[in-house]
């Protein structure tokens, strides 16, 4: 069983609305990525976040943004919900070493839009 | 442009049995990572293994083992002797600089079925 938690674990919401996921990391993992994954497919990249600043990006709009905290755990949020933002979102923190690699990924928070 | 294919949609076996799963990926890059994960019912992701583009020495893990071939740009994972606990949906992903090592493309995925 992981470190990494998520929250809340589900969640309704109407278009338009804004939201904010929680992800706590694994301890002594300093990056966190956040992942969402539609039904029925593979995960999609949002961004990653290393020592607090965000250091890559995939193809979301400026409407989905984040945050770490000093602590490493996170904040996904997304403005303006869409019917499309439906999914469930992922988070996963792992730490590199030149050896090594770990990465954990959260439960998930399955987000509705309606 | 970077793309990861996986042309098994779907794939039961019986338990015991062998089983392979493709990836099929493609990248410019010189430096890359590749991963397997696995994805059981409860949706939790769990990553199984990271491959530096450099390292082309197979890898075995208990039932579980990595082949990967640079020249055919593939990295296809077998499970041995499969078990009902095997099920679950499978990704193969790619990493595309080796610093943003999070920052990876997934496959669309296939979806294994153990048989009792």
């Amino acid at each position: 069983e992981t470190g990494v938690t998520q929250s809340p674990t589900h969640l309704i919401k109407t278009r338009g609305q804004q939201v904010t996921l929680r992800c706590s990391s694994q301890s002594g993992h300093n990056t966190v990525s956040w992942y969402q994954q539609a039904l029925g497919q593979g995960p999609q990249f949002i961004f990653q976040y290393y020592r607090e600043e965000e250091n890559g990006r995939g193809n979301f709009p400026p409407r989905f943004s984040g945050l770490q905290f000093p602590n490493y755990s996170s904040e996904l949020n997304v403005n303006a919900l869409e019917l499309d933002d439906s999914a469930l979102y992922l988070c996963a923190s792992s730490l590199f070493r030149e050896s090594s690699y770990e990465q954990y990924f959260g439960p998930g928070t399955r987000l509705t839009v309606t | 442009a970077q793309k990861v294919t996986q042309a098994q949609t779907e794939i039961s076996v019986v338990e015991k049995e062998d089983v392979t799963l493709d990836c099929v990926y493609e990248t410019r890059d010189t430096t890359y990572y590749l991963f397997w994960y696995k994805q059981p019912p409860s949706g939790e992701l769990v990553f199984l293994i990271r491959r530096n583009s450099f390292d082309e020495q197979n890898e075995i893990s208990g039932r579980y083992s990595w082949n990967f071939q640079k020249s055919t740009s593939s990295f296809n994972f077998t499970i041995t002797a499969s078990q009902v606990v095997d099920s679950a949906v499978y990704f193969c992903a790619l990493s595309g600089t080796a610093t943003s090592y999070d920052k990876v493309i997934f496959g669309p995925g296939t979806s294994l079925s153990v048989i009792p």
